[in-house]
């Protein structure tokens, strides 16, 4: 079964800092999606970033970017010049490739920005 | 984009009585969408997976006649909490897919049973 990990249950990063989540993940697969969701204190769940397991290349979205390594199975989300907007709880996920298949969550970590 | 309208936001129930949570999918035909319940500062739980047309797919540990899912139309899926206790008071929220870009959650159902 797949599990996603994300060790941190908290992070705070200063305002217009840079500051990545960490995230792993184990797979018997070769293909597959992940994703960073962010979820504010409104709840509403908000798609940050996906990558492809395929494609080499790191996912970018604006300030968001992601370190892929599928080698080590780490998924970890970098967001520069952090924005008090950011401020929210971050979750990983994994999806495999098939037609509508699941998603699974890591615990998620909070993340609080300083002014 | 794709969007996922849920209803209601939030409801108070007396122990005892039933609770229908609506999710819809407006600009999209959602042949799958999913059940998640989630506690305050934890992740998101799976519960179900909800199939038009066909029975719905239980989770490990999810009573099914509790926690009833129709997928009557491919927009449209509900989730009933049946005889709810204070027990079953969380948030629940539905996601749909509409391609493998990733799945667009609906803004989430507050339950209070008093």
């Amino acid at each position: 079964a797949q599990t996603v990990t994300q060790s941190q249950p908290e992070m705070s990063v200063q305002e217009a800092e840079t500051v990545t989540l960490s995230c792993t993940y184990d797979t018997s697969e070769s293909d597959y999606y992940l994703f960073w969701y962010k979820q504010p204190p409104s709840r509403q769940m908000i798609l940050v970033i996906r990558q492809e397991a395929y494609k080499q290349q790191n996912a970018t979205e604006n300030r968001f970017s992601v370190n892929f390594q599928k080698a080590a199975k780490s998924f970890s989300l970098k967001i520069s010049d952090s924005q008090l907007g950011d401020a929210a709880m971050y979750f990983c996920a994994y999806r495999a490739t098939g037609a509508n298949s699941k998603l699974t969550f890591g615990k998620g970590i909070t993340l609080s920005v300083r002014p | 984009g794709a969007v996922v309208s849920q209803h209601p936001s939030r409801v108070i129930c007396k122990s005892g009585t039933s609770v229908k949570i609506e999710c819809r999918s407006l600009d999209f035909q959602a042949t799958t969408m999913f059940w998640y319940r989630q506690f305050p500062k934890k992740s998101l739980m799976l519960m179900a997976t909800s199939n038009e047309g066909s029975k719905a797919t239980y989770e490990q540990g999810v009573e099914k006649d509790k926690f009833l899912i129709n997928h009557a139309s491919l927009t449209l899926s509900t989730l009933t909490v049946t005889s709810a206790h204070p027990e079953d008071s969380s948030f629940y929220i539905c996601s749909a897919s509409q391609s493998s870009y990733g799945y667009t959650f609906g803004s989430g159902t507050r339950l209070t049973v008093v």
